[in-house]
């Protein structure tokens, strides 16, 4: 079964770091794309990252220059590296493998970040 | 690339067509193998979102054929053809023409 698990999610202060984790089974994650899609509470889905099988890397205006996304194929894993969190990346961060030539399939359960003072 | 979904929320009898809108602000159509890079996915309640629909129109294995997508260049659709109980979600469309996806805002569809 192919499976995806998101975690890493925490309570954190403005202009804080969190590093999420998705990791992944039941398909042969080294050739394939991984992307982060995040949803603020109540909101709609919005992408943040992408990183291919080569290990080029893409984001959002949003998160350009704050967010790092990361893979190690030997441990099947995706990471999201978030710096100098705003109150505005308050959302649930769902980790997705990228199937064909880019629709979200599966998706991981979700991980809730919370940026609070 | 912008995707808007029309309308927000919608509210349709049980066993009556519920028909959803996505405009792109440029085309998705992918001229050398004329594909539409353009998916549809259903959100439930405290779920992650469903993938249903992927090139416009090719159902993903499982999904009921009451669901199906249509359109192509920037304009599609998502029809309900009867609606169900466990149809009420959030409908997304989504965009891959781009490396940076985009999807649209989000149509809720209730009873």
């Amino acid at each position: 079964e192919v499976q995806l698990v998101d975690s890493g999610g925490a309570l954190i202060q403005p202009g804080g770091s969190l590093r999420l984790s998705c990791a992944a089974s039941g398909f042969t994650f080294s050739t394939n794309y991984m992307s982060w899609v995040r949803q603020a509470p109540g909101k709609g889905l919005e992408w943040v990252s992408l990183i291919k099988n080569d290990d080029s890397t893409f984001y959002a205006d949003s998160v350009m220059g704050r967010f790092t996304i990361s893979r190690d194929n030997s441990k099947n894993t995706v990471y999201l590296q978030m710096n100098s969190l705003t109150f505005e990346d308050t959302a649930f961060y769902y980790c997705v493998r990228e199937v064909g030539n880019g629709w979200f399939d599966p998706w991981g359960q979700g991980t809730l970040v919370t940026v609070s003072s | 690339i912008v995707m808007t979904q029309s309308p927000d929320s919608l509210a349709v009898s049980l066993g009556e067509r519920a028909t959803i809108n996505c405009k792109s602000s440029q085309s998705v159509l992918y001229s050398s193998n004329n594909e539409n890079y353009l998916a549809w996915y259903q959100q439930k309640p405290g779920q992650p979102p469903k993938l249903l629909i992927y090139w416009a129109s090719t159902r993903e294995s499982g999904v009921p054929d009451r669901f199906s997508g249509s359109g192509s260049g920037t304009d599609f659709t998502l029809t309900i053809s009867s609606l169900q109980a466990e149809d009420v979600a959030v409908y997304y469309c989504q965009q891959y023409y781009t490396t940076r996806r985009t999807f649209g805002q989000g149509t809720k569809v209730e009873i």
